[in-house]
């Protein structure tokens, strides 16, 4: 049973149009939550992250809203540029409980010019 | 600048045959990290390494096995590979404690025939 779940598998947007990417978790333990990019035949890049005490993080184009009742989390990005069209994986991982990351399936956006 | 490279982009084997995929950290980092990437299912953690000669399953290790002889480097070995096997693999690294991410490596194509 996945974890973390991306129940989109893609997306596509019109550039300079807000993307919003969803990610749900079942496992109330994780509390750490990260994005990655992933361009094809290319290794994932960290995009941001966010701790389970902020509900929120900004780092330029993209921010993370983190909603811990609803076990949810979501990735906007304003604006759409066509180099932002790659896989986006949410991960999340439970610090105390082990080091290592849980992986969703991926959504595929597609920023059209 | 933050560095893991796995030894090879592209592989071809054959059933049967051992394969080793090779990973080098230049972070100093305490765990290192094996997923595969299948379409639909996203990253799936064959298995995991805390510190020089430990390892962890993950949550698909049948058919694999690792190697952690030095902290810089993390090898997955593929007993006799099969058709399955068929995938990409990803190598990832990261430091010890809270609030850190995991860094990955280019990644490497095998395809078993």
């Amino acid at each position: 049973d996945q974890q973390v779940k991306q129940n989109s598998p893609s997306l596509s947007v019109q550039e300079g149009r807000i993307s919003i990417l969803n990610c749900d978790y079942t496992n109330s333990m994780f509390d750490y939550f990260l994005w990655y990019k992933k361009y094809p035949a290319e290794g994932p890049t960290f995009l941001i992250s966010i701790s389970s005490i902020k509900d929120k993080n900004e780092d330029g184009r993209f921010t993370v809203f983190l909603n811990k009742s609803a076990k949810h989390l979501s990735l906007h990005i304003v604006p759409s540029q066509p180099g932002d069209s790659a896989v986006y994986f949410c991960a999340a991982s439970a610090r105390n409980y082990g080091q290592n990351f849980v992986f969703g399936p991926g959504t595929r956006l597609s920023v059209l010019p | 600048d933050v560095k893991v490279t796995q030894s090879s982009r592209y592989l071809v084997k054959r059933t049967g045959e051992k394969v080793f995929l090779e990973c080098v950290q230049d972070m100093d980092h305490e765990n290192m990290f094996w997923y595969r990437q299948d379409p639909g299912l996203g990253l799936r953690l064959i298995y995991f390494s805390y510190d020089v000669k430990m390892k962890e399953k993950g949550d698909i290790p049948e058919g694999y096995s690792v190697s952690r002889e030095k902290k810089e480097r993390f090898s997955l070995i593929l007993e006799s590979a099969s058709t399955n096997q068929t995938s990409m693999y990803l190598c990832a690294s990261s430091s010890r404690g809270r609030g850190t991410e995991a860094f990955f490596g280019q990644g490497t194509r095998l395809t078993v025939v």
